[in-house]
């Protein structure tokens, strides 16, 4: 089945700076890649997603790129503000829509 | 928030127990898929039901059964609770395929 493994699991940046977090995935059929955020308490909320037939997508501070051939994908998020402080989930999805999720990223933002 | 709803909150059981978990999709969506969340890790896959049959399955045990309903509702049961199914359970809605999945709040199930 499919594996989707993710890093870092901590990442800690200065408010102002950018901040990267990079999964990949295991099979090659998977073609829906979304981000998800979730705070302490919280049910995980969709930050943004892109499909495989797209390499690029960008919605203000944060962007989601795919490199289908390599199978990773990445989360970027710049001029990083304290609020996105967060615990942040990669997944992979196929065509059935049965979503795998990394580990997480905990991302803290200090001012 | 999403429409998506689940009861109970809270639930704290004993090994061996049974246990039943609700869900109800949101508007419109006839998936929904079950995820357990332990502490500090990422969601894990349990299964999917669409338009009331499995759709897919994760890594679980048969003791982890579910049903939708024609509503699309839906309930996860698991069987022979042990110790280490303590953990969020989140169920998400969404239209069929690959697509924006909307997470409920999640039970939260102790078992002691």
């Amino acid at each position: 089945g499919e594996n989707v493994e993710q890093h870092p699991s901590t990442l800690s940046v200065q408010e102002g700076d950018s901040a990267v977090i990079k999964c990949t995935y295991s099979d090659s059929a998977s073609n829906y890649f979304p981000w998800y955020k979730q705070e302490l308490g919280k049910r995980p909320q969709l930050i943004i997603d892109i499909r495989s037939n797209v390499g690029e997508k960008k919605d203000q501070r944060i962007a989601v790129t795919l490199n289908k051939t390599a199978k990773h994908f990445s989360l970027h998020i710049t001029e990083t503000q304290p609020e996105d402080s967060a615990v942040y989930f990669c997944a992979a999805s196929k065509v059935l829509g049965d979503m795998r999720f990394g580990a997480g990223t905990r991302l803290t933002v200090k001012p | 928030e999403t429409g998506v709803t689940q009861s109970p909150t809270h639930l704290i059981k004993t090994r061996g127990q049974q246990v039943t978990l609700r869900c109800s999709s949101q508007s419109g969506h006839n998936t929904v898929s079950w995820y357990q969340q332990a502490l500090g890790q990422g969601p894990q896959f349990i299964f999917q039901y669409y338009r009331e049959e499995e759709n897919g399955r994760g890594n679980f045990p048969p003791r982890f059964s579910g049903l939708q309903f024609p509503n699309y509702s839906s309930e996860l049961n698991v069987n022979a609770l042990e110790l280490d199914d303590s953990a969020l359970y989140l169920c998400a809605s969404s239209p069929e395929g690959p697509n924006e999945q909307f997470f409920g709040p999640g039970t939260r199930l102790t078992v002691l």
